[in-house]
């Protein structure tokens, strides 16, 4: 069946250091591919996707490209500020239902 | 700009109470979704509705029920509660079903069985 794997955390990082979290996937077809992230207390919220190969999706300073051959979806992001501190969910979507989704990742930013 | 509305936010039940976690939405959307959060796990589906009247079930339905008799209203029922079912739930909603559309989350429900 599909999956999704990530990098185990926490991530532990200093303001304005370079972050990447690695997410490889496994499917059977061709899914589309989301990182979500979720602050403390709060649910998850769409941080960005991408929905075929090549594909690049962007926001908040946040980027993650679609490398079908080598099946991974990693999250990058330039410089990292405290607010950016949460867990981050990489997830893949191939039909109707559900979103399968990896372990989350703990990103901790200190000043 | 409500969203995703899930309540109560926190819940302590004893073994073997029966609850149901609340879940509505104001965007009009036709697909709704249940999951369970598990320490140190991703998110695993319970159940999904493609629409009012329809439900069907996801990876881990046993010992839940659902209904879904409008569009705005997912409720999750909770018969015998086990010490097994202590998780954090999310109701989650989007437009449509499709590989590309992504799904919209409430802020959660925190239920612990003792």
């Amino acid at each position: 069946g599909d999956s999704v794997t990530q990098m185990e955390g926490p991530v532990t990082l200093s303001e304005e250091a370079f972050l990447t979290i690695n997410c490889t996937y496994t499917a059977t077809g061709y899914p589309s591919l989301f990182w979500y992230v979720q602050y403390p207390g709060e649910g998850l919220q769409l941080l960005l996707k991408a929905t075929k190969a090549d594909d690049k999706g962007s926001n908040k300073g946040f980027e993650a490209t679609y490398r079908k051959e080598t099946t991974s979806f990693h999250l990058e992001k330039g410089s990292v500020q405290v607010s950016d501190s949460a867990v981050y969910f990489c997830a893949l979507k191939e039909g109707f239902q559900k979103l399968v989704f990896g372990t989350g990742t703990r990103l901790l930013v200190s000043p | 700009n409500a969203g995703v509305t899930q309540t109560p936010k926190f819940r302590i039940l004893k073994i073997g109470q029966s609850m149901t976690l609340q879940c509505t939405q104001d965007m009009n959307h036709n697909y709704m979704y249940w999951y369970r959060q598990d320490p140190g796990m991703g998110l695993k589906l319970i159940y999904y509705s493609v629409g009012a009247g329809i439900t069907d079930k996801g990876e881990v339905p046993n010992g839940y029920n659902v209904s879904r008799s409008t569009t705005e209203d997912f409720p999750l029922r909770l018969e015998l509660a086990a010490p097994s079912q202590t998780s954090v739930y999310f109701c989650a909603s989007s437009l449509v079903g499709g590989r590309d559309q992504p799904q919209h989350f409430g802020d959660g429900t925190r239920l612990s069985i003792l």
